[in-house]
């Protein structure tokens, strides 16, 4: 069955350090990868969005990179600050002309401290 | 535009009885998605619409779930009748047409059965 895993439940860092965050997923081929950040009590909220033929996207201090051979994509915060604090969520597409049908992970918690 | 809407922020209901979640999506966005999100099983997807017709609903856990989408402006989300296994965050989310685009989602309805 499709499965996918964002490798950490949570992680914390220095302020200023890089955060990357890990997603993984297995069993298919995703035409494209979307990231989220969720804050407490908040729906999620749209960051980036890679396509399968698209190694790395950049968007101000964020980047992800989309690796379809390992079936992995990173997701790097730069100059971490403590707003970044939040919960990332991949997602992705389900194939197969799926319409955008999503399939989530179930995200990892940034924490930075100052 | 004011967002997706959801109505109520929280509901706290007993076992057996009726519980009817709100959503009104984006003006102009014709896919409408409802999930479910707890600690265990992050963020699933329970059924979506476009154009108002119900497009994949595999992801509704039971027949106690039921969903509509009477007009483009409005959809309901209805458990019936609720367990305290249905205990969690409903989130109603919409985009535009193209598979590639991301998802607006709502803030979400907090759902507590006793």
């Amino acid at each position: 069955s499709q499965k996918i895993e964002q490798n950490s439940e949570a992680l914390n860092i220095q302020e200023g350090k890089t955060a990357t965050l890990t997603c993984n997923y297995t069993n298919y081929s995703p035409a494209y990868l979307q990231w989220y950040r969720q804050d407490p009590g908040r729906g999620p909220v749209f960051l980036l969005l890679i396509r399968e033929n698209e190694k790395e996207k950049r968007k101000e201090r964020l980047k992800v990179t989309f690796d379809t051979t390992l079936k992995q994509s990173l997701f790097h915060i730069t100059a971490s600050q403590p707003a970044d604090s939040a919960t990332y969520l991949c997602a992705l597409d389900r194939g197969g002309g799926s319409q955008g049908n999503l399939i989530f992970g179930k995200g990892t918690k940034l924490s930075v401290k100052p | 535009d004011a967002g997706v809407i959801q109505s109520p922020r929280h509901e706290v209901t007993e076992m057996g009885q009726e519980v009817t979640l709100r959503c009104k999506p984006i003006s102009g966005h014709d896919y409408l998605f409802w999930y479910r999100q707890t600690m265990m099983r992050g963020l699933e997807l329970l059924i979506y619409f476009n154009n108002n017709v119900p497009i994949d609903d595999s992801g509704m856990p039971e027949d106690r779930f039921s969903a509509k989408m009477p007009n483009a402006s409005f959809s309901t989300l209805k458990i019936q009748p609720s367990e305290p296994r249905d205990s969690a965050v409903y989130f109603c989310a919409s985009r535009t047409g193209s598979s590639y685009n991301e998802q607006f989602f709502g803030p979400g309805t907090r759902l507590t059965v006793l």
